[in-house]
C-alpha cells in the first residue's frame, strides 16, 4: 500500500535561518506531488506542483523554493525564513487519489 | 486549468441538523471529486467520493451529489454531531489521466451541541 511521510511534525526557526522540510512517498511510482501552506483556520494555498523528476511549477512567487531530487521524495527549502513563512505546511501526492502527508507546523520567531 | 470553487466558507449548524457544502467546477474533463475532512490540526483525509459516472453517493450520514451539465457537486451531512466539526474540502481531477488534484477553498463546520 501507499504511503507517505512527511517531516519534521513541528518546527520552530529563527527569522533568517534555512529551512529544509521533507516528504517521501512509498509503494507507488511517478506520483504527482504537492506542497500547500495553510494559515491557521483557512484554506490550502498550493506551493509547489511537481509531475516529475526536477519538473516543479510554482504557484506563488515567494521567499520558498521545491526541488525533487528523486521521484518519490518532494523537499520544500528556504535560504532565509521570514516571520510570515509561519504556517502549516501539507505534502500531498495524487495520482488516480490524492494523499497528505501529516503536515509540518512551521513556528519562525 | 481546472478552476474549483466551494461555499460557504464557514457553516455552523444545531447538533442533529443538516450541513450541506458545494461546490463548482469548470473544467468538463474532470471526472473525480473527492471530499475531504480536516479535524484541528491533523492532515485532510478522504471522507467520501464521487465518479462522473453516477450522479449519488451514500456513505451512512454522508452523502455527494453531482450534476454534470451544471458542473458542480455537494457534501450532504445529515445528523449532525459535535465531531462532525472539522474543514471539509472538496476537490475535482482527471482520474483518467492523473493529472493535477485541484482543491476548493475549504469550509469550517460547527457543529454546536
Amino acid at each position: 500500500s501507499q504511503t507517505i511521510h512527511q517531516w519534521p511534525a513541528t518546527l520552530v526557526q529563527p527569522v533568517g535561518s534555512p529551512l529544509s522540510l521533507e516528504c517521501t512517498v512509498e509503494g507507488t511510482s511517478n506520483p504527482n506531488l504537492y506542497w500547500y501552506r495553510q494559515a491557521a483556520g483557512r484554506g490550502l494555498q498550493l506551493l509547489f506542483y511537481s509531475v516529475g523528476i526536477g519538473q516543479i511549477s510554482s504557484e506563488v512567487p515567494q521567499n520558498l523554493s521545491a526541488s525533487r531530487p528523486q521521484d518519490r521524495q518532494f523537499i520544500l527549502s528556504s535560504k532565509k525564513l521570514l516571520l510570515s513563512d509561519s504556517g502549516f505546511y501539507l505534502c500531498a501526492w495524487s495520482i488516480t487519489e490524492a494523499f497528505f502527508g501529516q503536515g509540518t507546523r512551521l513556528t519562525v520567531v | 486549468g481546472e478552476n474549483v470553487e466551494q461555499h460557504p466558507s464557514t457553516l455552523s449548524v444545531q447538533e442533529g441538523d443538516s450541513a450541506v457544502i458545494k461546490c463548482t467546477y469548470s473544467d468538463s474533463a474532470s471526472n473525480y471529486f473527492p471530499w475531504y475532512k480536516q479535524e484541528l490540526g491533523k492532515r485532510p483525509q478522504l471522507i467520501i467520493d464521487i465518479r462522473s459516472n453516477v450522479g449519488e453517493k451514500k456513505d451512512q450520514r454522508i452523502a455527494v451529489t453531482l450534476n454534470k451539465t451544471a458542473k458542480h457537486f455537494s457534501l450532504h451531512i445529515t445528523e449532525t454531531q459535535p465531531e462532525d466539526s472539522a474543514v471539509y474540502f472538496c476537490a475535482a481531477s482527471d482520474a483518467n489521466t492523473g493529472n493535477q488534484f485541484y482543491f476548493g477553498t475549504g469550509t469550517s463546520l460547527t457543529v454546536i451541541p
